[in-house]
């Protein structure tokens, strides 16, 4: 079955950087979207960006864009989500995700990965 | 602020029927279809309703949705204390280029 597995949570320090892994399996790995959602405490699901099946091709949400870098590891089904310049307001929980909102026939979400910004 | 506007609570006795609304743009909800999705505490998102009123195997059928213009719906009917959680709609958005949630509604029975 289709599964994503998140890296644990993280702790940061204001201004630094956090890298968060999303390992994929059950599925062809390279033909599909991966998108990354975050959440932060008591506030609603936010979008991202996301990477395209070639790898190549990516797309942000313009409160992120220059902060967010998207990467990925084909060898091991891996995607990655680095968030630079890290602030308080960055606290939230990231999920990776295969959305069916993006015109997937099915939808599939990592158990998310919750990120601590604080001095 | 979301891009989708959702009322931030709704509350029903079981047995009852609720109704939770969301509003978009032309650029979203009124070119593409709205899905659904049901949070529980701690948890990842899980998909209620896709294409505006399909619901994926397993879902009950007291789940229904509805659009209508740059607007739709989320209908649960005879309410049960296990329905108690947050619910989102989201919709593609072509002017982003990318997918927009509203801000969840808590439910509570």
């Amino acid at each position: 079955q289709v599964q994503l597995v998140q890296s644990g949570a993280e702790v940061r320090k204001p201004g630094a950087s956090v890298k968060v892994s999303c390992k994929t399996s059950g599925y062809i790995f390279i033909d599909y979207y991966i998108h990354w959602v975050r959440q932060a405490p008591g506030l609603g699901l936010e979008w991202m960006g996301w990477m395209s099946p070639n790898g190549v091709d990516t797309n942000f949400a313009q409160k992120f864009q220059g902060r967010v870098t998207l990467t990925r590891d084909t060898s091991t089904s891996t995607a990655y989500m680095e968030l630079s310049s890290l602030r308080a307001d960055d606290s939230a929980r990231y999920y990776c995700a295969r959305l069916a909102v993006a015109g997937n026939l099915d939808d599939h979400w990592g158990q998310g990965t919750l990120v601590t910004v604080s001095s | 602020q979301s891009a989708l506007a959702q009322p931030p609570s709704a509350s029903g006795a079981p047995g009852q029927r609720v109704t939770i609304s969301c509003s978009g743009s032309t650029s979203n909800i009124g070119r593409n279809s709205v899905y659904w999705y049901q949070q529980l505490p701690g948890t990842a998102p899980k998909l209620l309703i896709y294409r505006n009123d399909r619901r994926p195997s397993g879902v009950p059928a007291r789940f229904s949705g509805s659009k209508t213009g740059t607007a739709a719906s989320l209908d649960i009917s005879g309410l049960r204390p296990e329905d108690e959680a947050d619910y989102s709609c989201a919709a593609w958005d072509d002017s982003l280029r990318g997918p927009v949630f509203g801000g969840g509604t808590k439910l509570t029975v």
